[in-house]
């Protein structure tokens, strides 16, 4: 059973990067497609991008730009940093798997507010 | 991008009755790649249904999904105390993917 959870920071100030780790137990990180998705109250669910085969990547291109992700098959996880974050960064942040592209499983959340 | 609107906003239903949530694309969305998912309050979204109509593993055959190209439906037969929540739809056809704003379901 593939299980996914985030860790990082809960506060961001702006201007700053926004960096999180996806841990996942029950695959492998170099196999798969693993996304990162946030939720906001106003936006709503929005898909950030998914990383695959170790490195390669799909960035939403309304982040293209600020958004890096990266692979750590040592330890298994799966990384996002977002650059010059503002309050408009502040959501819920989701890691997801997505074998077929519907996202199953997800990781339980981590909350990120960007405030000075 | 594929902008999916999904209606109504919120669904007034009691326990017993049958649920029918819209959700519309803006283009046709490819090999019907559309799927719903169920959120409670502080839980992440949960997989319902993938590829417009295939129930995801342990969920009720009381969840259904249909439609196809634009026009996709969730309906719910008898609905649940535990089935109030929020349901959105996401389409994985093409990138970026995206989802609808959501349907809230509450117990009338």
């Amino acid at each position: 059973q593939v299980q996914l959870q985030e860790s990082g920071p809960g506060l961001v100030k702006p201007s700053e990067t926004l960096s999180l780790t996806c841990t996942v137990s029950g695959a492998s990180v170099g196999r798969y497609y693993w996304n990162w998705i946030r939720q906001t109250p106003g936006k709503g669910l929005e898909w950030i991008g998914y990383v695959y085969n170790s490195g390669s990547t799909n960035y939403n291109p309304s982040l293209r730009g600020r958004v890096t992700f990266s692979v750590d098959t040592s330890r298994n996880q799966f990384s996002l940093k977002l650059t010059s974050v503002t309050a408009a960064d502040t959501a819920v942040y989701y890691c997801a798997s997505s074998l077929f592209g519907y996202f199953d499983p997800w990781g339980r959340g981590t909350a990120v507010t960007v405030s000075s | 991008e594929i902008v999916l609107t999904q209606s109504p906003g919120t669904l007034s239903l009691s326990p017993g009755e049958r649920a029918t949530l819209s959700c519309r694309a803006s283009q046709s969305v490819s090999d019907n790649y559309l799927a719903w998912y169920q959120q409670k309050p502080g839980q992440a979204p949960r997989l319902l249904i993938s590829v417009a109509s295939s129930r995801a593993t342990g969920i009720p055959d009381r969840f259904s999904g249909s439609g196809s190209g634009t026009d996709f439906t969730l309906s719910i037969s008898r609905l649940e105390p535990e089935d109030f929540a929020v349901y959105y739809c996401q389409q994985y056809g093409s990138s970026p993917r995206t989802f609808g704003q959501g349907t809230r379901l509450e117990i009338k």
